[in-house]
């Protein structure tokens, strides 16, 4: 059965500060990468992907990928009360299909 | 550009009733996905299609369950009969290539389906 695996919080992070939110994966073949935000009765946005290991930065947004390690984490640098919300998890594998971690919760504390 | 679009946006039945779900996906993606999450659980990957073919259905629950995206365009969630099982949020994704690489997936909105 493979999972992708994300502690489900909730993480409270002080405004300001970076959030550092983790996931991993069981296929080691998995291919592709993904971050999504979820906020409380809407549907995911999709905010970070990465294919490669090593880091990817989009404005506050950097996502981590050591395939080694099964291990992929997005940081949130300079947190806002916005960003507060589930951010899920998605590793596309080598059978092509997403699967998705359960989400952690992120609260940024003002 | 417009996103991927469902109808309805909340939907509540009787057993035994049929449901249809429509999925317009983002003008041009050939990929069409359904998922669902049922309370408390992730995401769950239901089927993809490619076009007007269903390139992986291995996560249709039940024969309850059929899709249909006629002329590779919108598609259809039928489920018939409900059952209370089916109660959930049913998502769909877009994507303009499935080939890894290109195939960032774009939600909708989703259709929250109650069952009682």
């Amino acid at each position: 059965q493979k999972e992708v695996e994300q502690n489900s919080g909730p993480l409270s992070v002080p405004e300001g500060a970076i959030a550092s939110l983790n996931c991993t994966y069981s296929d080691r073949g998995s291919q592709s990468f993904f971050w999504y935000r979820q906020y409380s009765g809407k549907s995911p946005e999709l905010i970070m992907f990465i294919y490669s290991n090593g880091d990817k930065e989009d404005g506050r947004f950097t996502a981590q990928l050591n395939k080694a390690s099964q291990y992929v984490s997005l940081l949130i640098r300079d947190s806002q009360p916005s960003d507060s919300a589930t951010y899920l998890c998605a590793v596309r594998g080598r059978d092509d299909k997403i699967i998705f971690g359960k989400g952690t919760r992120l609260h940024i504390l003002p | 550009e417009a996103g991927v679009t469902q109808f309805p946006s909340h939907s509540v039945i009787e057993k035994g009733q049929t449901v249809t779900l429509r999925c317009d996906p983002i003008s041009g993606h050939d990929n069409l996905y359904w998922y669902r999450r049922v309370m408390g659980k992730e995401i769950k990957f239901l089927l993809h299609f490619v076009k007007e073919s269903k390139q992986d259905e291995s996560g249709m629950p039940n024969n309850r369950f059929l899709a249909e995206r006629t002329g590779g365009t919108y598609s259809t969630l039928k489920v018939q009969p409900a059952e209370l099982e089916d109660s959930g949020v049913y998502f769909c994704a877009s994507s303009q290539s499935g080939l890894a690489g290109g195939d960032e997936q774009y939600f909708g909105p989703g259709t929250r389906l109650t069952v009682t």
